[in-house]
């Protein structure tokens, strides 16, 4: 089993729909989420943490499934500008010199 | 405005050359790391430094070279390089809680990259 699984996509969805994307890690004992956003030929950015207890920011909410090793990241009300790869980063393995795992990420298209 | 610079923004090299990556954190973290992405892949991690020493190296093949002289600055050399090498590189920092933690805990401040090409 792969470290971080993603589906690559793409999803396409049109404007003002709802989006869910699920991610998959193999080590129970990891630690620390994170989704990512990146645009196509651009640097990944921060999109948002992932807490135990699930977290909302705006139209973005992720939570965190322990107990089925996966994250999720739901988007409503898809905009244009939500276009883009969304990776799920995992801290691997938490018991080591340990660094985040990325996954190959999940393409988004939004449509008008 | 990111935080993080690198430079140059592309760099097309033939094997042969010997050329330089750099980057610079304004945000007083002190782990920085080098990232590969090729296409269809996973960013790949090259190198750690946690307050300024390599704590990961993953098996990069010697013709890739770090230098991290200071916890704001890391170069990465290069030498020799293949066309297998064409990539996107990727500096990056974060905060991390202490020298002998592992990193991983916060999140990546990425720089904008470095196409490179190798010819």
């Amino acid at each position: 089993r792969k470290e971080v699984e993603q589906d690559p996509g793409p999803f396409n969805v049109p404007e003002g729909a709802t989006v869910a994307f699920n991610c998959t890690y193999s080590n129970s004992a990891s630690q620390s989420f994170f989704w990512y956003r990146q645009d196509c030929r651009k640097e990944p950015k921060l999109l948002m943490s992932v807490y135990s207890s699930g977290n909302e920011d705006g139209r973005f909410t992720a939570q965190l499934n322990r107990a089925s090793q996966y994250i999720s990241l739901l988007i409503r009300d898809s905009k244009l500008s939500d276009s883009a790869t969304y990776l799920c980063v995992v801290n691997a393995d938490p018991s080591g010199y340990s660094t985040l795992t990325f996954g190959k990420g999940t393409m988004l298209l939004v449509s008008p | 405005e990111t935080g993080v610079t690198q430079t140059p923004r592309h760099l097309v090299m033939g094997m042969t050359n010997k050329k330089s990556l750099k980057c610079e954190q304004h945000l007083g973290h002190n782990a920085m790391y080098w990232y590969k992405q090729s296409a269809k892949k996973p960013l790949e991690l090259m190198f750690v430094y946690n307050f300024k020493e390599q704590t990961e190296n993953n098996s990069v093949p010697s013709r890739f070279s770090p230098e991290c002289p200071n916890s704001s600055h890391l170069f990465l050399h290069l030498h020799t390089l293949q066309p297998e090498d064409s990539a996107l590189y990727l500096c990056a920092s974060s905060q991390e809680g202490t020298t002998r933690q592992g990193a991983g805990y916060s999140p990546l401040h990425f720089g904008n990259g470095t196409r490179l090409t190798v010819t």
